[in-house]
């Protein structure tokens, strides 16, 4: 069946610092949407990416969608402290209507 | 804003009992999801409903059941609760069926 899989699972970085997290699926997605959880919260909707190659930014983050609709990353220019959580990315494949599957999650820590 | 609520924060019970979660949208939505969340393991769906009495299996429904009665009510049941359903259970709801996810606060449940 289908798997997201995300990379790395856990990512600390130094305040100021640029980071990438990456999700690779192993079909076709119809879309694929990030989540970001912070500690001891609900994971909460950032973006959904649809059409292949799409890129969408939202201040420090940048979100691209591949090509091939297989694979998204989220890249986070300038980490703040403000950034510390994981984030999820979760596509739906194009055979499996309505099932959202989520990858395990970037674990992101920063330090001052 | 949408709002997503769920019965209990945290809920300790003894193994073989049975163990009812709410999860309450007040967006008239017509998707809701249970999924549970463990460490490394990202987000797993549980089952999903698209419509009143409607309900789909997701990826680990084994030992839960659910039920949607009303559009803005889903429940989750666990018959016989065993120690391995120890988790956090996170409930969604959405508008469209590949559209966002709004998640409720989430369920920490201890099954001693």
């Amino acid at each position: 069946g289908q798997q997201v899989m995300q990379i790395p699972q856990y990512q600390h970085v130094q305040e100021g610092e640029d980071f990438t997290t990456y999700c690779n699926s192993s079909t076709t997605l119809s879309n694929i949407q990030w989540y970001k959880q912070r500690p001891g919260g609900h994971p909460v909707f950032l973006i959904q990416l649809v059409k292949s190659g799409e890129v969408k930014k939202q201040k420090r983050l940048t979100f691209q969608f591949g090509e091939a609709k297989k694979n998204s990353s989220l890249h986070i220019t300038a980490t703040q402290t403000t950034d510390v959580g994981t984030y999820f990315c979760a596509g739906t494949s194009t055979d499996s209507w309505g099932k959202l599957q989520f990858g395990a999650g970037t674990q992101v820590v920063v330090t001052p | 804003d949408v709002k997503v609520t769920q019965s209990s924060r945290y809920l300790v019970k003894r193994t073989g009992e049975k163990v009812f979660l709410e999860c309450v949208q007040d967006m008239d939505h017509e998707n809701m999801f249970w999924y549970r969340q463990d460490p490394g393991l990202g987000l797993r769906l549980i089952y999903f409903s698209y419509d009143v009495k409607m309900k789909e299996k997701g990826d680990i429904p084994e030992g839960y059941s659910v039920s949607r009665e009303k559009k803005e009510r889903f429940s989750l049941i666990l018959e016989s609760a065993s120690t391995n359903q120890t988790s956090m259970y996170l409930c969604a709801s959405s508008q469209d069926a590949l559209g966002t996810q709004y998640f409720g606060p989430g369920t920490r449940l201890l099954v001693l």
